[in-house]
C-alpha cells in the first residue's frame, strides 16, 4: 500500500511564525503536491514538485514556499503564518502517469 | 489552465435511490479524469479514474462514471446509494501529457438518509 504521511495532525501556531509541514512518501513516486482545502472551496493547488529539486507554482502559491531535497520528502514552508492560512493541508504523491494518493491532512491554526 | 466545475454541492438523497454527479471541466488537451471520495473523517482515496479506453469507467463500491469528450464531462453514478455512502465527492483532472498537476472541482456533499 502507498503510504503518505503527514507529520502532524493538528497543528497551533502564532501569527507571524514560520511554519514548517512535512511530507514523506514511500512509493518512489516522482510527483508530490501540496493542497489546501477549505469548506466551499474544494482542494487548492498550493505548490507542486515534478523532481528532486524541482516545484512549480500552483494556484494560491502567495505566503508559501516549498522544498524538495529528496524524493520521499516534500515540505511546505509559511514564512509568517497569517489567520487567513488557517486550513487544512493535505499532500499528495503520484507517478507521472498514475492517480494521486493523499496523507491524512494537517489542520493548522493560526491564531 | 485546466479547470474543474461541480453542479450540485450539496445533494440529499434516501437510501436505495439512483445517483448521478455532474462534472465538467475545460482543457484544451487530452486529460486523464479523476472520482475521489472523502468519508467523514478519513483522507481523500481514489474512486475511479479514466486515462484513455472504454470511456465508460467502474470503480470500487459500485460506483461508475462515463467519459463524454464532446461534452468535456466525467459524470459519475450509482444505481443505488446505500447510507454507508455519505462523503464528499471531488472530480479531478490533469494533462495526459506534461506536467502533472492535478486540479479538482470544489465537491459534492452528498447525504444518504436512512
Amino acid at each position: 500500500d502507498v503510504k503518505v504521511t503527514q507529520s502532524s495532525r493538528y497543528l497551533v501556531k502564532r501569527t507571524g511564525e514560520k511554519v514548517f509541514l512535512e511530507c514523506v512518501q514511500d512509493m518512489d513516486h516522482e510527483n508530490m503536491f501540496w493542497y489546501r482545502q477549505d469548506p466551499g472551496l474544494g482542494l487548492r493547488l498550493i505548490y507542486f514538485s515534478y523532481d528532486v529539486k524541482m516545484k512549480e507554482k500552483g494556484d494560491i502559491p502567495e505566503g508559501y514556499s516549498v522544498s524538495r531535497e529528496k524524493k520521499e520528502r516534500f515540505s511546505l514552508i509559511l514564512e509568517s503564518a497569517s489567520t487567513n492560512q488557517t486550513s487544512m493541508y493535505l499532500c499528495a504523491s503520484s507517478r507521472s502517469t498514475g492517480s494521486a494518493f493523499f496523507g491524512q491532512g494537517t489542520r493548522l491554526t493560526v491564531v | 489552465a485546466q479547470s474543474v466545475s461541480q453542479h450540485n454541492h450539496h445533494v440529499i438523497l434516501s437510501e436505495a435511490a439512483s445517483l448521478e454527479l455532474g462534472c465538467n471541466y475545460s482543457y484544451g488537451g487530452t486529460v486523464n479524469l479523476f472520482w475521489y471520495v472523502q468519508y467523514p473523517g478519513q483522507h481523500l482515496q481514489l474512486l475511479l479514474k479514466y486515462f484513455s479506453g472504454d470511456p465508460l469507467v467502474k470503480g470500487i463500491k459500485g460506483f461508475e462514471a462515463e467519459f463524454i469528450k464532446s461534452k468535456f464531462s466525467f459524470n459519475l453514478r450509482k444505481p443505488s446509494v446505500q447510507w454507508s455512502d455519505t462523503a464528499e465527492y471531488f472530480c479531478a483532472v490533469n494533462a495526459a501529457r506534461g506536467y502533472q498537476k492535478v486540479t479538482f472541482g470544489i465537491g459534492t456533499k452528498l447525504q444518504v438518509i436512512p
